[in-house]
């Protein structure tokens, strides 16, 4: 059970290029999201996903777009890159407890956009 | 706007001493809330839940304490140790089909 994994550790992006985050989570859980960490920032939601099919906008989406075709996989996209996407990307899994959702993180994505 | 604050950004103990965390939140009314541990250069990994009818949450030297009048939660790690240096992360459940608020993090350091 690997839990949830991220590629690629690192990255380092010019300005304008576009990539994609990968992120797979093998614990069949219906919920994924996508955060971005910054210094004094905290953990920021950029989009997140209740299911296959289905995603919607979180606190910062502006410059991302996701999917969910699968259960277990929630890529994350950037189309054309800016150096304010400089940030450390964590993707996280949760299910429902039937209370509250305690979430699952990857090891994360350090992207550097120059 | 929702808004949580960790009072501080680093707290430093010594060995052997309760260290208290401190989670303020306004503007909000979660059902629940949760702490998780960062380790530098790794994702945060979830360490209790707290209910808002509970008072009070305990898991091994951990415990966890919710408030809803003064809108705040503490976190306690008794008998310290220098392993227990980390961020310490508060989230508020908005209650939204999973989704999180999360404070900016508490670094504790525990000197042996």
């Amino acid at each position: 059970n690997a839990g949830v994994t991220q590629t690629p550790k690192f990255q380092v992006l010019k300005t304008g290029q576009s990539m994609t985050l990968q992120c797979a989570q093998d614990m069949n859980h219906e919920y994924m999201s996508w955060y971005r960490q910054d210094p004094g920032m905290g953990l920021r939601l950029i989009h997140y996903s209740v299911g296959a099919g289905i995603t919607d906008q979180g606190e910062v989406p502006n410059g991302y777009n996701v999917s969910r075709s699968t259960t277990e996989d929630f890529p994350l996209r950037l189309l054309s890159a800016a150096p304010s996407q400089t940030s450390v990307y964590f993707c996280a899994s949760s299910y429902s407890t039937g209370s509250s959702y305690e979430q699952y993180f990857g090891p994360g994505t350090r992207l550097t956009v120059t | 706007s929702q808004k949580i604050e960790q009072n501080s950004e680093a707290l430093n103990i010594q060995e052997g001493k309760t260290a208290t965390l401190t989670c303020n939140y306004t503007n909000y009314s979660p059902a629940y809330l949760q702490w998780y541990r960062q380790d530098p250069g790794r994702g945060p990994v979830f360490l209790l839940l707290i209910r808002e009818n509970e008072k009070e949450k305990r898991k091994e030297r951990l415990k966890v304490t919710f408030d809803t009048t003064l809108k705040q939660s503490l976190f306690h790690i008794t008998a310290s140790q220098p392993a227990d240096s980390a961020t310490y992360l508060c989230a508020l459940d908005t209650g939204s089909q999973g989704n999180l608020i999360f404070g900016k993090g508490t670094k504790l350091s525990v000197k042996p």
